[in-house]
């Protein structure tokens, strides 16, 4: 099985900053993706890590440590729109994968 | 189609009916996802397809679930003798392959047992 945690809520400034953390126990670990998920809305894919290291793209950059089962999504510039739920998934075998349960970040003025 | 297709995308039953969710992935993707989600709450996985067959529909949390899939393409979800824990939204995903790749959700259906 696999257990996926992350933090519930988070707060931040516009323009701040932040990082969301993502530790993990899976078998058959095969990549690491992070989703975005405005309320009522579908998730939408950010980002996806199969190999130790960062991954940048824009103000967004996921970080993956394969041996400490740790990832964080890291937001830069935030942005009034970037509040949303964000959702740590494991990608397990030939499969999709299996999510936590997200964690709710509030982006104020 | 241009994205995941769901229907319908909101449903009210009652108590002891059975429903039929709908799910028409992206044209091409081979393959589908079955999530749940409530309120609140993180995505639980229900079901996995690969065309036409559910390698893993170890998700389903009892034996008044089922889905198939047809033509490997159009998905029903189908919940027999719905109960008020049935309550959620479903949403299904497909990707081109399956092995690791971004996955394209669609709306959801919305489903409220009353």
């Amino acid at each position: 099985g696999q257990n996926i945690d992350q933090p519930t809520e988070m707060t931040a400034t516009e323009g701040a900053i932040v990082q969301i953390n993502c530790t993990y126990q899976t078998s058959g670990f095969n990549g690491l993706f992070w989703y975005q998920q405005h309320a009522g809305e579908a998730p939408t894919f950010l980002s996806y890590n199969v190999l130790d290291g960062l991954e940048e793209k824009g103000r967004f950059s996921s970080f993956l440590s394969r041996s400490k089962g740790y990832s964080y999504l890291l937001l830069k510039e935030l942005q009034m729109k970037d509040s949303a739920s964000y959702l740590c998934a494991v990608g397990r075998g030939s499969y999709i994968p299996t999510f936590g349960r997200g964690t709710s970040l509030i982006v104020h003025p | 189609g241009a994205g995941v297709s769901q229907s319908p995308s909101n449903k009210v039953t009652e108590k002891g009916k059975d429903v039929e969710l709908r799910c028409d992935p992206i044209s091409g993707h081979t393959a589908l996802y079955w999530y749940r989600q409530s309120l609140g709450q993180g995505l639980e996985f229900l079901i996995y397809f690969q065309g036409n067959s559910a390698p893993d529909k170890s998700g389903l949390p009892s034996d008044r679930f089922s889905a198939e899939r047809t033509g490997g393409s159009v998905s029903t979800l189908t919940i027999q003798r719905t109960q008020q824990e049935d309550s959620a939204v479903y949403l299904c995903a497909s990707s081109s392959t399956g092995y690791n790749t971004e996955a394209f959700f669609g709306q959801g259906t919305r489903l409220t047992v009353v």
